[in-house]
């Protein structure tokens, strides 16, 4: 079946623009990630869902991070006025229940270039 | 704070030898622990868990609490086994978050 999908794959943005990055869970999946991949890194977290609920936003690195899931499927990663160091990849993951121990599927992420 | 150390960035051995991926971990209570692999212009994909104490392309790797250690073995390395490896862990406070190592880049060599 289908598997996890994001879009934009690649997106260049000027250093105060807005960028919106799109994640497409696998169907039925209650569990949904977002991670954040600079250069030569490990992922990093930053936010996560059950269902529409934002349970956690820990990895936010500043209020100009924002995320949203709002019917329990899609969900929007929104970086307002970008600067360079957000430069990255960001990755989506899903998983069917979020309990322990449970499979994260991953996303082929988006590369977020700031100028 | 909860840490996943991987101390070697680049690891190259031959084709057929053994391999020995280190992970250690900081998190004093219990942890899922994971290795996730990425190879050339695939998305990151599950290797294997530790609690499915499961043997995956050959790798295995076995929870030692006392050192707090997660190494992924495979007795004979593939060429195809040339990827990123990433070990996770999750679980803390109950969180379903993965916290990654900075991943070590395998080359198996013909």
């Amino acid at each position: 079946g289908a598997g996890v999908s994001q879009s934009p794959r690649y997106k260049v943005a000027k250093r105060g623009q807005d960028v919106a990055l799109r994640c497409d869970p696998i169907s039925g999946h209650v569990s949904l990630f977002w991670y954040q991949q600079a250069l030569g890194q490990g992922p990093e977290f930053l936010t996560y869902f059950q269902n529409e609920a934002q349970l956690d936003k820990s990895g936010l690195p500043s209020d100009r991070f924002f995320a949203e899931r709002p019917e329990g499927s899609v969900s929007t990663l929104k970086i307002q006025r970008t600067q360079q160091e957000d430069s990255a990849v960001y990755l989506c993951a899903s998983s069917f229940f979020g309990t322990g121990g449970d499979t994260q599927y991953f996303g082929p992420g988006t590369r977020l270039t700031v100028l | 704070a909860q840490r996943v150390t991987q101390p070697e960035k680049l690891l190259s051995v031959f084709k057929g030898a053994p391999v020995e991926l280190k992970c250690n971990y900081s998190y004093s209570g219990s942890p899922e622990l994971f290795w996730y692999v990425q190879y050339s212009r695939q998305r990151l994909q599950l290797l294997l868990r530790h609690i499915s104490r499961e043997s995956i392309k050959g790798f295995t790797a076995d929870l030692n609490k006392g050192e707090t250690s997660f190494h992924l073995k495979k007795p004979f390395a593939q060429e195809e086994d040339s990827a990123m490896y990433y070990c996770a862990l999750s679980g803390i406070g109950g969180s379903e978050k993965l916290v990654f190592g900075k991943g070590t880049k395998l080359t198996v060599n013909p």
